[in-house]
């Protein structure tokens, strides 16, 4: 079955710097990685996603990467602000059915 | 604001009670699941319907007990639970598989005493 694995656990950046949150996942056959974002006492919410058949994905100052190859795909937060803060999830699909998620990044934006 | 809706919001149960957690969701998804989050594990798969097919049980104990009526209604039957079950459960719908987006509910916060 899928592994995800999610690295680091806990991270802090400055204000204004960047933050690279990074996955690995097992199963080759493996396609869509999406990336969701769970602020304090609210639900997760996809904030971007990468299909197979393209290598980066950005939308505004988020930015996703994905080497196939390595199997590990990795999410890029530029110019950090204090609404970052918040626990990142990755995850990828195992069979048909499962979202398989990771452990999770808890990103502490400091001032 | 999500479309997919859970109650009750909060819920204390001792460990012979039996209650229901509910979820629903009009977007028109076929796949919905429930997962366990707590400190240990912050997103658990518990279980998968698929077109209110039961598709996974992630090694669950028989203490929950999910049931699809139809594909726009989850129930999660809980009976008999444990202290360290006390945990945060959220609902998710996809619009058919694990490669769509997931939509989550905001979640039933357990606590078993």
């Amino acid at each position: 079955g899928e592994n995800v694995e999610q690295h680091p656990s806990t991270l802090s950046v400055q204000e204004g710097d960047s933050a690279v949150i990074k996955c690995t996942y097992s199963d080759s056959a493996s396609n869509y990685f999406p990336w969701y974002k769970q602020e304090l006492g609210k639900r997760p919410q996809l904030i971007i996603d990468i299909r197979s058949n393209v290598g980066e994905k950005k939308d505004q100052r988020i930015a996703v990467t994905l080497n196939k190859t390595a199997k590990h795909f990795s999410l890029h937060i530029t110019e950090t602000q204090p609404e970052d803060s918040a626990v990142y999830f990755c995850a990828a699909p195992e069979e048909d059915d499962k979202i398989i998620f990771g452990k999770g990044t808890r990103l502490h934006i400091l001032p | 604001e999500t479309g997919v809706t859970q109650t009750p919001r909060h819920l204390v149960m001792g460990m012979t009670n039996k209650k229901s957690l509910k979820c629903e969701q009009h977007l028109g998804h076929n796949a919905m699941y429930w997962y366990k989050q707590s400190a240990k594990k912050p997103l658990e798969l518990m279980f998968v319907y698929n077109f209110k097919e039961q598709t996974e049980n992630n090694s669950v104990p028989s203490r929950f007990s999910p049931e699809c009526p139809n594909s726009s209604h989850l129930f999660l039957h809980l009976h008999t639970l444990q202290p360290e079950d006390s945990a945060l459960y959220l609902c998710a719908s996809s619009r058919d598989s694990s490669n769509t987006e997931a939509f989550f509910g905001q979640g039933t916060r357990l606590t078993v005493v």
